[in-house]
């Protein structure tokens, strides 16, 4: 069964371009979540959305970010303009079943460089 | 707001000798989970605790989810290099809680 799909893998920019970063859940799943880890903060939750429906968006840092569900399988992240302190692993996540507290699944995750 | 201290933020053992990670809440939790992430890999989750007391054995790992659901440990028995990793804990109520995770390195 194919998991979590994220691409790009790697992604390097500049500073000012537009960022697109992709996410396909497991077929079933119901839940969505996006993460970003640096080593300085951790794992952070940026938003997470049920049904395709973004539930909590507190996560996400600024303007700068966006994130949509258009359908059940698909999901993007958008940052624009990036900038350097974007740099981070962004994971997508997906899980099954009501609440939070169920298995979350994640992507290989989506290395990004702004330099 | 509700935190989960994870300690000790690295440990580095010798091939053999045990470890052990803890998580801690300065309020009751209703549950956690525990996730595994290999260098330059993806989190991958382990195993998830919900009741008072509760232990949980996965070979060499041996998790507990405290009595009062405040804490919360992972401990492993005769470390292996395959164990290298970093080792987090989430709790989910309303929203999701994470530990800031634990690096574990392993000499052979």
């Amino acid at each position: 069964d194919a998991g979590v799909i994220q691409s790009p893998r790697h992604e390097v920019t500049e500073m000012g371009q537009e960022v697109t970063l992709r996410c396909k859940p497991i077929s079933g799943h119901d839940y969505l979540f996006w993460y970003r880890q640096t080593m300085m903060r951790g794992l952070e939750l940026l938003i997470y959305f049920n049904n395709n429906v973004p539930i909590d968006d507190s996560g996400m840092p600024e303007d700068r970010f966006s994130a949509k569900m258009p359908n059940a399988s698909f999901s993007t992240l958008k940052i624009q303009p990036s900038e350097p302190r974007d740099s981070a692993v962004y994971f997508c996540a997906s899980s099954f079943g009501a609440g939070l507290a169920r298995t979350q699944y994640f992507g290989p995750g989506t290395r990004l460089l702004v330099l | 707001g509700q935190q989960v201290m994870q300690i000790p933020q690295y440990q580095h053992v010798q091939e053999g000798e045990d470890f052990t990670t803890y998580c801690n809440s300065s309020t009751t939790l209703s549950n956690i989970q525990w996730y595994k992430q290999r260098p330059g890999g993806h989190p991958v989750f382990l195993i998830q605790l919900v009741k008072s007391g509760e232990v949980k054995k996965q070979k060499s790992l041996t998790f507990q989810f405290g009595e009062a659901k405040k804490n919360s440990s992972l401990h492993i028995t005769a470390t292996q290099t395959t164990d290298v990793g970093t080792y987090f804990c989430i709790s989910a109520t309303n929203k999701l809680i994470f530990g800031t995770g634990t690096l574990l390195a392993v000499q052979p």
